[in-house]
């Protein structure tokens, strides 16, 4: 069975400091997709980004960034320089290759960002 | 292109009564998901629905069924419903693709009170 931890239930940072959210995943699999999430206080999730398991490169986005480790089964996501709209609840999720469009989630990561 | 609308948005039932909520996805999107949040259990998948055919179910009783139409809009259906079942409701679309690398993108949700 696939699982996905999120170990940091909240974690709360002062403006422009930055911040990694942790992501370990577990599955049999060996073909694989991993996304991250954020679900602002409105309630709808957010996609911020997939990675496929066979495709190990970094990425960033802006002030964003993701580090994928399949030796560690880790998806890290990373914020520099965070601000006040970052503040939201982020979600790990893993998705089989079995075309089975279930999402797996981890529990989330609440993140305040203070002014 | 417009986003997945959800309706309603908010909703107030009491126990033993049924409620139907309806997912309209992004323009061109097949596949409809439907997964309920709650404090307590996370985000968990409900079903999937492709070419107006379930294709996938989560974990939950019989009590909890959806359809899919012609146009790729769907609903779901609790009966009998229980002070357990007030969560949030989202709905996701993707465009299927193989294995289940397709990136689903969320609806605002329908919040369900159970009184």
């Amino acid at each position: 069975a696939q699982k996905v931890t999120q170990a940091q239930t909240e974690i709360s940072v002062v403006e422009k400091e930055d911040v990694t959210l942790d992501c370990v995943y577990e599955t049999r699999d060996t073909t694989y997709y991993l996304f991250w999430y954020k679900q602002p206080p409105s309630g709808e999730l957010v996609f911020l980004i997939r990675r496929n398991s066979f495709d190990e490169q970094n990425e960033i986005s802006g002030r964003y960034s993701w580090n994928f480790q399949k030796s560690t089964s880790s998806f890290n996501f990373t914020i520099t320089a965070s601000q006040v709209v970052d503040s939201a609840v982020y979600f790990c999720a893993l998705s089989e290759d079995t075309g089975r469009r279930a999402l797996t989630f981890g529990s989330g990561t609440r993140l305040q960002v203070q002014p | 292109k417009a986003g997945v609308t959800q309706t309603p948005r908010y909703l107030i039932k009491t126990r033993g009564q049924q409620v139907t909520l309806s997912c309209s996805p992004i323009s061109g999107h097949r596949s409809v998901s439907w997964y309920q949040q709650t404090p307590g259990q996370g985000l968990q998948f409900l079903f999937e629905y492709f070419s107006e055919t379930q294709r996938n179910k989560g974990n939950f009783p019989g009590r909890f069924s959806g359809r899919q139409f012609s146009n790729s809009r769907s609903e779901m259906n609790v009966s009998t419903l229980e002070l357990g079942d007030s969560a949030l409701y989202l709905c996701a679309s993707s465009m299927p693709l193989a294995g289940g690398q397709d990136t689903q993108y969320f609806g605002p949700g329908t919040r369900l009170t159970v009184l």
